[in-house]
């Protein structure tokens, strides 16, 4: 049964910095894996989608990249803003399974 | 347009009340789904559509009755809820390619749900 895991589970850093948020699974067996993001009480906001066969995506300050052999993706946050304070799940879509998330990385962005 | 839109986007009901959570996209996706998520916790799966048929159910109690009326709607009824089922109940849309889940999610902003 495939598990997601992701590191740091909260992060508290000053505005300007460069992040890594990462993410690891157990079954490298996966469609693709998505990024996302949710503010307090509210829904999630599509960030990053990784097709199985792709290294890496970039939107703007977000870079994500997937090495699909050692179950592991890394959000990249470039320069970091106060506004980019939420949680950040990622998601992977194993094969014949539904989304599988992971716990989330609480971050927060000090001005 | 890469809208979720679910309704209402907050709601209080008693035990024995009958309410229903609506969620609409119209961008041309044929799997929709439910999840729920408690604080602090990831989306849970509750309920898969495809092509406006179940397809999937996590075993989830019968008070929760999903409907999937067209290709563009997908309500949740809800009857004879608990306090536990207190949460923020989320909607989900992508396009299905047969496996359903290999493509980019758009989720609502959700329905916060108190049960009193």
């Amino acid at each position: 049964k495939q598990e997601v895991t992701q590191i740091p589970a909260a992060l508290s850093v000053p505005e300007g910095e460069n992040l890594v948020l990462n993410c690891s699974f157990t079954d490298s067996a996966i469609y693709n894996l998505q990024w996302f993001r949710q503010d307090p009480g509210k829904g999630l906001t599509s960030l990053l989608l990784i097709q199985s066969s792709q290294r890496e995506q970039t939107s703007g300050r977000l870079n994500a990249s997937l090495d699909k052999s050692s179950g592991r993706s890394t959000l990249y946050i470039a320069a970091s803003q106060p506004g980019d304070s939420a949680t950040y799940l990622c998601a992977v879509s194993p094969y014949g399974q539904n989304f599988v998330f992971g716990p989330g990385t609480r971050l927060s962005v000090l001005p | 347009d890469t809208e979720v839109t679910q309704t209402p986007k907050h709601l209080v009901m008693g035990m024995t009340n009958k309410k229903s959570l609506k969620c609409e996209q119209h961008m041309g996706h044929r799997a929709m789904y439910w999840y729920k998520q408690k604080a602090k916790k990831p989306p849970e799966l509750m309920f898969v559509y495809s092509y406006e048929k179940l397809s999937i159910n996590e075993s989830v109690p019968s008070r929760f009755s999903p409907e999937c009326p067209n290709s563009s709607l997908l309500n949740l009824h809800l009857h004879a809820l608990q306090p536990e089922d207190s949460a923020l109940y989320l909607c989900a849309s992508s396009q299905e390619t047969g496996h359903g889940w290999d493509t980019e999610a758009f989720f609502g902003q959700g329905t916060r749900l108190t049960v009193v």
